[in-house]
């Protein structure tokens, strides 16, 4: 069965440097998201991407995160100068139409903040 | 805006019972409603998918029910078993402009022995 995959599964980091997490799709899926989980709390939408440009995106996704497909398999999350309070599960998710159904959610990525 | 409501935040219950977790939402504006299952620090497994127009969804023994013009769902569990002790959540796409789940907090379910 296909499946969205994630790197890195967990991923620590000090404050203010550069993380990148990565995410493959589910080849002919057309939209793809992040979003995340700050532990303890809901799951929060950050962003979706479709036709290589951003779709919709929350408060949360300020100018530090950014988000790339830059080989039209992998769907990546940046974030540029991580914070303390970035620490979460990071979650990519793809579905193959606008209107086709459910979200196929990859096994997350946990960040650690330090 | 959009707001999902999930009763009870935990539940406990002997292995064997039958039980219902509810989920509301407040704009019944929604293309469908999924429920997942999450275990402690892992990943989002959907259970069960219900589109706007059904009113419910079997798998095994899981039975989701989805009544829109009041915004509630029901995931009802059979015969419960240690091995379905998880966090349950409840996400809807929300209509409109903008094609996203928004999230319950989830209930935390535990099967005793």
């Amino acid at each position: 069965e296909p499946e969205v995959t994630q790197t890195p599964s967990h991923q620590v980091t000090q404050m203010g440097q550069e993380v990148i997490l990565r995410c493959v799709p589910i080849s002919n899926h057309l939209y793809f998201y992040w979003y995340r989980q700050i532990l303890g709390q809901k799951v929060e939408f950050l962003v979706s991407f479709y036709n290589n440009e951003i779709s919709e995106k929350s408060e949360i996704f300020d100018d530090q995160f950014s988000v790339e497909r830059p080989d039209g398999s992998n769907f990546t999350l940046k974030i540029r100068s991580t914070k303390l309070e970035d620490s979460a599960m990071y979650f990519c998710a793809s579905i193959g139409g606008r209107n086709t159904g459910e979200l196929f959610f990859g096994e997350g990525s946990r960040l650690t903040v330090l | 805006k959009q707001e999902v409501t999930q009763i009870p935040a935990a539940l406990s219950v002997p292995e064997g019972e039958n039980l219902v977790l509810n989920c509301s939402f407040t704009d019944s504006a929604i293309y469908n409603l999924q429920w997942f299952r999450q275990d402690p620090g892992k990943g989002l497994t959907s259970l069960l998918l219900i589109q706007s127009s059904q009113r419910e969804q079997t798998s095994g023994r899981l039975n989701a029910s989805l009544d829109k013009s009041s915004g509630r769902s029901t995931l009802y569990i059979a015969a419960s078993q240690p091995g379905d002790s998880a966090t349950y959540l409840c996400a809807v796409f929300e209509g409109g402009s903008n094609y996203q789940l928004i999230w319950g907090a989830g209930t935390k379910l535990i099967i005793k022995p």
